[in-house]
């Protein structure tokens, strides 16, 4: 019974380039939520989705990020143009709408 | 605003003695609690949720206590070990018709042996 995977966990990119993230919820969740990481601060709230809908975006900034959730594949966070502050641990996590949140390993972004 | 807030920030406590962290919600509609332990490199991981329809929960040496009146929180864990240390988070569902949980900042608990 695989958890909420996560890849890349570690990824490098220069100033500029393209990041995406992937996460597989958990087997039988639907929703999938991103939160970001800074280094030794708390978990802040980016985007909520379901298959094919983004719920509640009211975490994400306005230019250079999106986020995806496919009918079918992992849903994906796309952050374009990347700049240094971009640098953190993203994190993903899945439920069943009970409440219950399972979070990923995470995926830590550094960029260059 | 939503907004939960989380004290201490920081906890060092003896082997076999207590730890009490207390977080505040501001959302009055909030109906759900979890608190996550995260370790160094790791995910969140759920230790215990609390419900608002209860006032106290309890597993183990971890019990959490809910005042929905003063609308807070309390995460007290007894007999804490070694592997107890790392940082504490709760958290609190926004309302009743979004999955959205606003974390607190965080503790981080050293125990010492």
């Amino acid at each position: 019974n695989a958890g909420v995977m996560q890849n890349p966990r570690h990824l490098v990119r220069r100033r500029g380039q393209e990041a995406r993230l992937r996460c597989s919820p958990m087997k039988g969740h639907s929703h999938v939520y991103w939160y970001r990481q800074l280094p030794e601060e708390g978990l802040k709230f980016m985007v909520y989705l379901q298959k094919e809908n983004i719920i509640d975006e009211s975490g994400m900034p306005k230019e250079r990020f999106s986020a995806e959730f496919p009918k079918e594949g992992p849903s994906i966070l796309r952050i374009q143009q990347v700049v240094r502050g971009d640098s953190a641990a993203y994190f993903c996590a899945s439920s069943q709408s009970t409440g219950e949140l399972f979070f990923g390993e995470g995926s830590r972004l550094t960029v260059l | 605003g939503e907004n939960v807030e989380q004290h201490p920030s920081t906890l060092s406590v003896q082997e076999g003695d207590s730890a009490v962290i207390k977080c505040t919600y501001s959302d009055s509609a909030s109906n759900y609690f979890p608190w996550y332990k995260q370790e160094l490199g790791k995910g969140p991981q759920l230790i215990i949720d609390i419900r608002s329809n209860v006032g106290e929960k309890k597993d183990q040496r971890i019990a959490v206590t809910l005042n929905k009146t003063a609308k807070h929180f309390s995460l007290h864990i007894t007999e804490t070990q070694p592997e107890d240390s790392a940082v504490y988070f709760c958290a609190a569902k926004m309302g009743y018709n979004t999955d959205k949980l606003i974390f607190g900042t965080g503790t981080r608990l050293q125990v010492f042996p």
